[in-house]
């Protein structure tokens, strides 16, 4: 099966941009998303990349793939506190199940 | 707006006891996926379902967990017996054709004492 790994915690000065990252294993992903939870909430879908891109922005958010060494990143420029959650990637092959990773905690620092 | 409800918010029950948790999709979704977090274990998928048949439960533990779409505006998830290992959030999550874009209830906090 696929293993996402993500580092668990990041902390971010308000203001400065947040680079949160993953890697993953299965080389076969097409589509690649990011999740956010915020405090007694669900997860709500922010971006996806599909494998033949290297980068989509949207916003405040750059989401960038390096499917050679498996590893994507979400850039949050601006970072606000409302941006305070758990990051989630979840690398998919095709439509069918989602393989989510740890989880990043995004704290905010005043 | 749209959103996936599920009911309850909080459970809290003794061990041996009988849980139901239910969900009600987005109408016209026709994928839905039950998962369970907790902080040692993250988000594991328990089952999906499309088109309210069961697609895969390879993830649920099949002695106890049972999971059920009576039609299509209702999923059931169910432990019996209850243990105090079943402890975790449990949501419920839908889709229209897979996973491109889910959403996600609020979940129901579990607590088995």
């Amino acid at each position: 099966g696929e293993d996402v790994e993500q580092s668990l915690f990041l902390s971010v000065r308000e203001g400065d941009s947040s680079v949160i990252n993953c890697t993953y294993t299965d080389s076969s992903s097409t589509y690649l998303y990011w999740y956010k939870q915020e405090p007694g909430a669900g997860l709500q879908l922010l971006t996806y990349i599909f494998s033949n891109m290297d980068m989509k922005q949207d916003q405040r958010l750059t989401v960038l793939l390096n499917k050679k060494d498996k590893h994507l990143s979400l850039r949050i420029a601006d970072t606000q506190t409302g941006d305070s959650a758990i990051y989630f990637c979840a690398p998919t092959f095709g439509n069918e199940k989602l393989t989510f990773g740890t989880g990043t905690r995004l704290t905010i620092i005043p | 707006d749209a959103r996936v409800t599920q009911t309850p918010r909080h459970k809290v029950t003794e061990m041996g006891q009988e849980v139901t948790m239910r969900c009600q999709p987005i109408l016209g979704h026709n994928t839905v996926f039950w998962y369970r977090q907790t902080m040692m274990q993250g988000l594991e998928l328990l089952a999906y379902f499309r088109n309210r048949a069961p697609l895969d439960d390879s993830g649920m533990p099949k002695d106890r967990f049972s999971a059920e779409m009576p039609d299509a505006t209702l999923a059931t998830l169910k432990i019996q017996p209850s243990e105090p290992r079943d402890s975790a959030v449990y949501f419920c999550a839908s889709g229209l054709d897979g996973v491109r874009e889910l959403f996600f209830g609020s979940g129901t906090q579990l607590s088995v004492l």
